[in-house]
């Protein structure tokens, strides 16, 4: 069975450091992979997507970057964090050919 | 902006009763999906209507679309405690891959 993994689980970072969090995808091959993010009590806003090692699209210009180094890893990077990148990201999956998206846990992200 | 927008934004019932959440979006749409989410956890996949589709049943849940309406009603039957989450509809647009779009959300609460 497929499962998805994402770490740290909560993280508090200062306004100015780096971020770095991994999502990593067992159980399947050539997923399509998204980056989310959630403000609190709203929806969730598509950061990236990936379908394909190295490949990455933008949906919202930002702070933010991410990378696909392996099949099934997929990395949101910043190298300065800012006050309003605070929030709760959310790392999903899919099929190729099914528009179903498996989540994974999340990680709460506070910068202070 | 957001495709789908839930209403109501928050809904508290009793155990037992029925739970309806409505959800509009805006442009052409492939399906419409309801996923729910745990407090603090990721998200659920519930249930995945299509464009072509009417009326699709899972369970305890109901899910409607009516696409000249642009939207989508999730009916939650006999609810329990268990049921409290938020829940949202999110839309993969016409052209849109797999994208999803998400809702702004409803929480449910439901009180024994």
């Amino acid at each position: 069975s497929q499962t998805i993994h994402q770490w740290p689980a909560t993280l508090v970072q200062p306004v100015g450091s780096p971020l770095s969090l991994e999502c990593t995808v067992e159980g399947t091959s050539n997923p399509n992979l998204y980056w989310y993010r959630q403000a609190a009590g709203r929806g969730l806003q598509l950061l990236f997507y990936s379908v394909g090692i190295g490949q990455i699209s933008s949906e919202v210009p930002q702070n933010l970057s991410a990378s696909r180094p392996q099949d099934r890893q997929f990395i949101l990077s910043s190298k300065k964090l800012l006050l309003s990148d605070s929030g709760f990201y959310l790392c999903a999956w899919s099929t190729q050919l099914r528009e179903t998206q498996y989540f994974g846990p999340g990680t709460r992200l506070l910068v202070l | 902006s957001q495709q789908g927008e839930e209403d109501p934004q928050a809904l508290s019932i009793q155990e037992g009763e029925n739970a309806t959440m409505n959800c509009s979006y805006k442009t052409s749409i492939n399906n419409l999906q309801w996923y729910r989410q745990n407090s603090g956890r990721g998200l659920v996949h519930l249930i995945l209507i299509r464009s072509n589709e009417r009326e699709k049943h899972s369970g305890r849940l109901r899910v409607t679309l009516d696409t000249s309406k642009k939207s989508s009603s999730l009916l939650i039957t006999a609810s329990r405690a268990a049921d409290t989450a938020s829940y949202f509809c999110a839309v993969i647009l016409t052209g849109g891959g797999n994208k999803l779009t998400f809702g702004t959300g409803t929480q449910l609460k439901v009180e024994l």
